[in-house]
């Protein structure tokens, strides 16, 4: 059983698309955390958040906890944004949940 | 900027031998994790420290075991190399618990 789904698992988007990043969890949580992976392995944190939306250039994150779903949006996609992008939420372990991550390939 | 540095990007070893992957970071995190990424898994806990000389088991430590002797450094050790365990290792630290994650590069390992 996964704590936490992501949805699709993988995405392929023209230059310029609009892109939506699904993700479904089954505990509890105080917070939920985006983060992106590019091509070479580092992995950088884009968001944290407990409540309604951010936004952050051209990323907005959105959350609505009654349905335990969050949703990463992505406007006016561009090739630097391909990566893999991954959705992870806290444990009671004070550890993470992750998602086993979305791989986006925006083609030019 | 916090800086999490892994020792190698690269690394190939030969199954039985004992190996090393280093991880330091910079801003005084008091908590590190060690975490392997593979495909279609995800990425799963190896160990974590939230204090020196403190260390705790995550959801797959067999095969490997950790050691916290500086604040900074959190070194991840592989007992006697098997290919299974072949995979993409990467580090982390945070400052307090479930806040955001600052990760190292990565270590690609292949055991021959």
């Amino acid at each position: 059983k996964n704590e936490v789904e992501q949805s699709p698992q993988n995405l392929t988007a023209q230059e310029g698309e609009f892109i939506t990043i699904n993700c479904s969890y089954s505990v509890g949580i105080s917070a939920l955390h985006w983060l992106q992976q590019h091509p070479g392995g580092g992995i950088v944190s884009l968001f944290m958040l407990s409540s309604g939306k951010k936004k952050h250039g051209r990323l907005i994150a959105t959350i609505n906890i009654q349905e335990k779903h969050s949703s990463l949006h992505i406007t006016a996609s561009h090739p630097r944004d391909s990566a893999v992008y991954i959705c992870a939420v806290p444990n009671t372990g004070n550890q993470f949940y992750f998602g086993t991550g979305t791989s986006l390939t925006v083609i030019p | 900027d916090v800086k999490v540095t892994q020792s190698s990007r690269y690394l190939v070893k030969r199954t039985g031998e004992k190996v090393f992957l280093e991880c330091v970071q910079d801003m005084d995190h008091e908590n590190m994790f060690w975490y392997r990424q593979d495909p279609g898994l995800g990425l799963r806990l190896i160990y974590f420290s939230y204090d020196v000389k403190m260390k705790e088991k995550g959801d797959i430590p067999e095969g490997y075991s950790v050691s916290r002797e500086k604040k900074e450094r959190f070194s991840l050790i592989l007992e006697s190399a098997s290919t299974n365990q072949t995979s993409m290792y990467l580090c982390a630290s945070s400052l307090f618990p479930n806040q955001p994650q600052h990760f190292g590069d990565g270590t690609r390992l292949s055991i021959l």
